[in-house]
This record gives structure tokens, C-alpha cells and sequence, in this order.
């Protein structure tokens, strides 16, 4: 049982390159969340899915794409990095909404030259 | 919009010393909060979960209290280690219930 792992943890991109991270779960959850974390900004929410096909905006979705082709991963995309794309982005599961635990992989630390 | 304070930002203690660390909430119409754990350069660790209509949970030497009504809650590490040293995340589920919103954390730092 692996949780929730992440694809990969670093990378470096120059500014206007395109990327995607992946996220995959072996819980069966149902929904899956993107979050950055910058210094001095803490924990913010990308995007979010509630089930296999669905995405949502959460916070901070400007410069993201998101996908949720299988049940079991999460797809972020940056379609043209910039540098204030750099961060660290993490990916969480959860079994439902507001009364469950969220579980958080290890996250992809992005930077953007 | 919901907002989470934690205070203080740093903190270091001796080993064996308790300790609080305090987070406050804008916003009292929340479904529950949650303390986690982040060790640098990795991810989180959930510690705790409070739901709404608790008032607190306990798990080891770890204690969080939820004070809806005046927007706190506080996390007790009894008998603190070195191995607790990390930053300590406190955050609550947002109004639509989809997400979580998170302070930026108190980072502890236990000297042996």
C-alpha cells in the first residue's frame, strides 16, 4: 500500500515549457486535490476533483490544467511554465469531503528559469 | 473568505518541556480542522482530526482542542523530543466542504 505517491519530485523547466505531474493513489479514494506551497504563503488549493472525470478550480488555478481520467491518478499540467510557477506542489486523496482525513504524497519541487 | 493563524511562527524548547501551539480561524462555520506535520523536504502527515461537533482528540503525547465559538484551537505536545521537531500545520475545511485551508504553520524545534 503506497498512498499517495508523486511523478517526479524535481525538475527544472525554462520559462514557456510544458510539463505534467502525476498523481496516483492506491486508497480508492474519491477525491484528489493539487496544492502549491510557497514560502510565507503556506498551502494553497490548484484544483480539485470529487470523482473519475471531474475537476474543479480551487484557489490558485491560473497557468494550471487539470485531469482525472482514472479514478486512481490526477494530472496537472502547466502548459506554459513561468517563474512563478516555482514552487512546491503536492497532491492529496481523501475518502469524502469535509469529515475525512486528506492523505498528502511527497511532493514535486518545480523550479522555472 | 476564511483565514488561519498560527502563532508563533518558530518556537524551540528544551526536551521534555510541554508545549502549545496555537491557530486561530475567521470563520467558526467550519466541518473540521486539522493539525499535520511536515518534516523538511517532505510531505504532510496528518496528526489529528477535530470534527466540528468535538471538542477535542487525543492521540500519545498529542492533544488538540477545538473552540469553535472564538475561532481557536490549540495542539499540546506533552513531554516534547528531539524526534518532534518539524513544522506543525494547522487547517480547516472551507465553507463549500471541497478543501482545505491552511495556515502557514509553526515550525518547532525540541534541543536535547
Amino acid at each position: 500500500n503506497a498512498g499517495v505517491t508523486q511523478t517526479p519530485k524535481f525538475r527544472v523547466l525554462k520559462t514557456g515549457q510544458s510539463m505534467t505531474l502525476l498523481c496516483a493513489q492506491d486508497m480508492n479514494h474519491e477525491y484528489m486535490y493539487w496544492y502549491r506551497q510557497d514560502p510565507g504563503m503556506g498551502l494553497r488549493l490548484i484544483h480539485y476533483s470529487v470523482g473519475e472525470g471531474t475537476t474543479a478550480k480551487g484557489e490558485v488555478p491560473d497557468g494550471y490544467n487539470v485531469s482525472r481520467l482514472k479514478k486512481q491518478n490526477f494530472l496537472l499540467g502547466l502548459e506554459s511554465a513561468a517563474p512563478s510557477q516555482t514552487s512546491v506542489y503536492f497532491c492529496a486523496s481523501s475518502r469524502g469531503l469535509a469529515k475525512e482525513t486528506q492523505y498528502f504524497g511527497p511532493g514535486t519541487r518545480l523550479l522555472v528559469l | 473568505k476564511q483565514e488561519v493563524t498560527q502563532i508563533p511562527a518558530a518556537l524551540s524548547v528544551p526536551e521534555g518541556e510541554n508545549l502549545v501551539l496555537n491557530c486561530s480561524f475567521t470563520d467558526s462555520a467550519i466541518y473540521n480542522l486539522q493539525w499535520f506535520r511536515q518534516d523538511p523536504g517532505k510531505g504532510l502527515t496528518s496528526l489529528l482530526l477535530i470534527q466540528s461537533s468535538q471538542r477535542e482528540q487525543t492521540s500519545g503525547r498529542l492533544n488538540a482542542s477545538l473552540d469553535k465559538s472564538s475561532g481557536r484551537s490549540t495542539l499540546y505536545i506533552a513531554a516534547s523530543q528531539p524526534g518532534d521537531s518539524a513544522t506543525y500545520l494547522c487547517a480547516v475545511i472551507n465553507q463549500a466542504g471541497t478543501a482545505l485551508i491552511f495556515g502557514k504553520g509553526t515550525t518547532l524545534s525540541v534541543s536535547s
